[in-house]
C-alpha cells in the first residue's frame, strides 16, 4: 500500500497564477519530505525538501508547506510559468537509504 | 555536479530476451537504485545496492536481478523480458549517510514486444 499519495493526477493552471500540488502520507514516522520534478524523457530532479521540524520551506518561487497533524504537504509555485509544466513527485525516506514516492501529478501551465 | 548516465535512452526487445540496463555514476556514491516509472504508480523501487556486491530487494524485484561489481556501476538485468516489463527505467545514486536526495539518470524507455 502506498505510504505517500498524490490524489490529483493532473492540474492545469494559467501562467502567472499559483499552482498548488498536494501530497498525503500515512506513516507518522516520516520526518523528511522531498519534491522532485520530471520532464518527459528526462530523469527526476530534486526541487525542494522539508524537515518535519518545520512547517514551511521556501526557495524562490517554490514553497512547501507541511501539516503534520493532517499528514499533508503541499507545493506552491508562484507565479507559475510554462517551463514549470512537468510531473511532480513527492517522496519520503524509508529505512534511511530508500525513498518512497507518490504517484505524481502532471502540472500544465498554460501561456 | 553529480552525473548519472544510463547506457541507452530507448530499447526495443522481444519477449524472452535477456536485457541488460547499465548505470554509471561519477560521484563515488555508495548507494545506487533502480526504479521503474509507470503512469499513476509513481516510481517503484526494484533493487538497491548500498555497496559493491551488496544488494537489497525493493518493492517489485520479481523478474529482475542486479549486479554491482564496481562502485560506480549498477546493472539491472531482465532475465527473460515480458511485455509487462515495458516501462521507463530510472537509475539513481546517493551518498551514504548524507542528505536524502537521490540523483537520477535520464532514464531508459524499454519496450518489450
Amino acid at each position: 500500500d502506498q505510504q505517500v499519495k498524490q490524489n490529483s493526477p493532473s492540474l492545469s493552471v494559467q501562467e502567472g497564477r499559483i499552482s498548488i500540488l498536494n501530497c498525503d502520507y500515512t506513516n507518522s514516522m516520516f520526518d523528511y519530505f522531498l519534491w522532485y520534478k520530471k520532464y518527459p524523457a528526462e530523469g527526476p530532479t530534486f526541487l525542494i525538501s522539508i524537515s518535519s521540524i518545520k512547517d514551511k520551506n521556501e526557495d524562490g518561487r517554490f514553497t512547501v508547506f507541511l501539516n503534520k497533524s493532517a499528514k499533508h504537504l503541499s507545493l506552491h509555485i508562484v507565479p507559475s510559468q510554462p517551463g514549470d509544466s512537468a510531473v511532480y513527485f513527492c517522496a519520503a525516506p524509508l529505512q534511511g537509504n530508500m525513498l518512497t514516492f507518490g504517484g505524481g501529478t502532471r502540472l500544465m501551465v498554460k501561456p | 555536479d553529480v552525473k548519472v548516465t544510463q547506457s541507452s535512452r530507448y530499447l526495443v526487445k522481444r519477449t524472452g530476451e535477456k536485457v541488460f540496463l547499465e548505470c554509471v555514476q561519477d560521484m563515488d556514491h555508495e548507494n545506487m537504485f533502480w526504479y521503474r516509472q509507470d503512469p499513476g504508480l509513481g516510481l517503484r523501487l526494484i533493487y538497491f545496492s548500498y555497496d559493491v556486491k551488496m544488494k537489497e530487494k525493493g518493492d517489485i524485484p520479481e523478474g529482475y536481478s542486479v549486479s554491482r561489481e564496481k562502485k560506480e556501476r549498477f546493472s539491472l538485468i531482465l532475465e527473460s523480458a515480458s511485455t509487462n516489463q515495458t516501462s521507463m527505467y530510472l537509475c539513481a545514486s546517493r551518498r551514504a549517510g548524507g542528505a536524502y536526495e537521490q540523483y537520477f539518470g535520464p532514464g531508459t524507455r524499454l519496450t518489450v514486444t
